[in-house]
C-alpha cells in the first residue's frame, strides 16, 4: 500500500494564476483532508471531504476550493494565487468513524509562486 | 479561540538525557491532544493520543487540564529521536479538524 500519494511533489506558479493539487487516499479510506503549511509554521486546517461534499472548512479565502471524486481522490485548487500562497499543501486521508488518530498524511506539495 | 503553542522552536539535548518538548493549548471543552512527529525526509506521523495513554518509542504525555498543557516527556534521549515534534488538537469525535502549533525541533547529540 502505497498509503497517501500527493502530486505534483513541485510546482512553481506566477502570481495571479491557478493550480491544481492531487491527493489519493490510502486504500480504504474514504475522507481526506487538506492543510497548508507555510514556512516554519505548523500545518493549518483548509478543508475535509467526505462522499464528495465539503464536510468541513478552517479559515481559508473563496479562492480554495476542492473536490472529491467517486474513487474518494481528491483536488485542491487556488485560483488567482498570491506570493503568500506559497506553502508545502499536505493531504490526511482518514476513515470516517475511526476517529481523529486515523489520519494518513502524504509528502505534500511544495507550491512556490513567483 | 481554539489554539495551540510550542514555546521552544529547537530543544537540543544529549543522549542520555532527559526531555520535555512543552506544548499549551487553548480549548473550550473537551478537547482530544496529539503529538505527531516528523523524521528528516519523512512524512507527518501520529506518536501519540492522550485518550489512549500510551508510551510510544518511550514517550509519553500526560494531559493537564488544569494548566491546559500536554507536554511530551522522555527519560533518556536517543540520537534517532532527532526530529520535528508537533502538538495538535481536536475537538472530541473524527471533526476533521487538527489544529497544530509551530513545531519543536529536536536535536539529540552524541
Amino acid at each position: 500500500d502505497a498509503g497517501v500519494t500527493q502530486s505534483p511533489t513541485h510546482l512553481i506558479k506566477t502570481r495571479g494564476q491557478q493550480v491544481t493539487l492531487r491527493c489519493s487516499p490510502k486504500s480504504g479510506h474514504d475522507t481526506v483532508s487538506w492543510y497548508q503549511q507555510a514556512l516554519g509554521q505548523g500545518p493549518q486546517f483548509i478543508f475535509q471531504y467526505y462522499e464528495e461534499e465539503e464536510r468541513q472548512r478552517g479559515n481559508f479565502p473563496d479562492r480554495f476550493s476542492g473536490h472529491q471524486f467517486p474513487n474518494y481522490s481528491s483536488e485542491l485548487n487556488v485560483n488567482a494565487l498570491l506570493l503568500g500562497d506559497s506553502a508545502l499543501y499536505l493531504c490526511a486521508s482518514s476513515l470516517t468513524g475511526a476517529g481523529n488518530y486515523g489520519y494518513t498524511f502524504g509528502s505534500g506539495t511544495r507550491l512556490t509562486v513567483v | 479561540a481554539q489554539r495551540v503553542t510550542q514555546p521552544e522552536k529547537l530543544l537540543s539535548v544529549f543522549k542520555g538525557a532527559p526531555v520535555e518538548l512543552k506544548c499549551n493549548y487553548s480549548y473550550s471543552g473537551s478537547p482530544e491532544l496529539f503529538w505527531y512527529v516528523q523524521y528528516s525526509r519523512q512524512r507527518l506521523q501520529l506518536l501519540l493520543r492522550h485518550i489512549s495513554r500510551e508510551s510510544i518509542k518511550g514517550f509519553t504525555a500526560d494531559l493537564n487540564k488544569g494548566e491546559t498543557s500536554f507536554h511530551l516527556k522522555k527519560p533518556f534521549a536517543q540520537e534517532e529521536d532527532s526530529a520535528m515534534y508537533y502538538c495538535a488538537l481536536s475537538g472530541p469525535g473524527n471533526t476533521g479538524k487538527l489544529i497544530f502549533g509551530q513545531g519543536t525541533t529536536l536535536q539529540v547529540k552524541p
